[in-house]
């Protein structure tokens, strides 16, 4: 079944460490997204991929890093600089020339 | 970042009725994207329907449509003969040049459907 996995569904992290929220897709999708998503409010982007080796920041990319190495995988890191990284985070990837967006199932992360 | 308007934070429907969610947007373009997520509790986020800014006609996905007004700037959702699973917060999106092609979302409206 081709789609998007994000992985774990929930975690938690000690306040003042890094954690790298893991994103693959077996869509042969080009670009990848990374959202926020926290009560109240839609979505935001961190930072977004268009094609292997590159990406840009979205409206709140700070405290925040990725990296796109491979074509499948497009992993989100949460710094000890990001102040508030308790939150919803989304997935998403788009085929080439679509501007439809295909969403992963989403990680809690939880920081105390 | 494109500004999304979802003027309705919440709203109560009884199944088999008809509720229609607020969307507005704001652009200067004349070519561009406009979309309705759901996301159930289980927080997928599904996409419901689309629309196409240079189409007059109206979207219709089975039991969702929208009303797209152009120039009001206004993108609204009615869903029809609502049913326990619609039940999920939906959300507007935005997509187009001015926005540098990003999807640009709605703070979202909770629809719950009562039994």
């Amino acid at each position: 079944d081709g789609g998007i996995t994000q992985s774990p569904k929930y975690l938690f992290r000690k306040e003042g460490q890094n954690v790298t929220l893991s994103c693959e897709q077996n869509l042969n999708h080009d670009a990848m997204y990374w959202y926020r998503q926290d009560p109240g409010q839609g979505l935001r982007l961190i930072y977004y991929s268009q094609i292997v080796n590159d990406f840009q920041k979205g409206d709140i990319a700070e405290g925040y890093s990725v990296s796109r190495e491979k074509k499948e995988s497009f992993p989100l890191t949460v710094t000890s600089a990001q102040k508030n990284p308790t939150a919803f985070y989304l997935c998403a990837s788009s085929p080439p020339g679509s501007y439809e967006q295909y969403f992963g199932p989403g990680t809690r992360l939880t920081v105390t | 970042a494109q500004t999304v308007t979802q003027s309705q934070p919440e709203m109560s429907v009884q199944e088999a009725e008809t509720v229609t969610l607020s969307c507005t947007y704001d652009t200067s373009e004349n070519n561009y994207y406009l979309f309705w997520y759901k996301q159930p509790p289980s927080r997928q986020m599904i996409l419901v329907i689309r629309q196409e800014a240079y189409k007059q006609q109206n979207a219709t996905e089975n039991r969702f449509s929208v009303n797209f007004q152009k120039a009001a700037k206004s993108f609204s959702l009615k869903i029809s003969d609502s049913q326990l699973g619609d039940t999920a917060m939906y959300f507007c999106a935005f997509f187009g040049r001015s926005n540098d092609y990003k999807l640009s979302f709605g703070a979202g409206t909770t629809v719950t459907v009562r039994a």
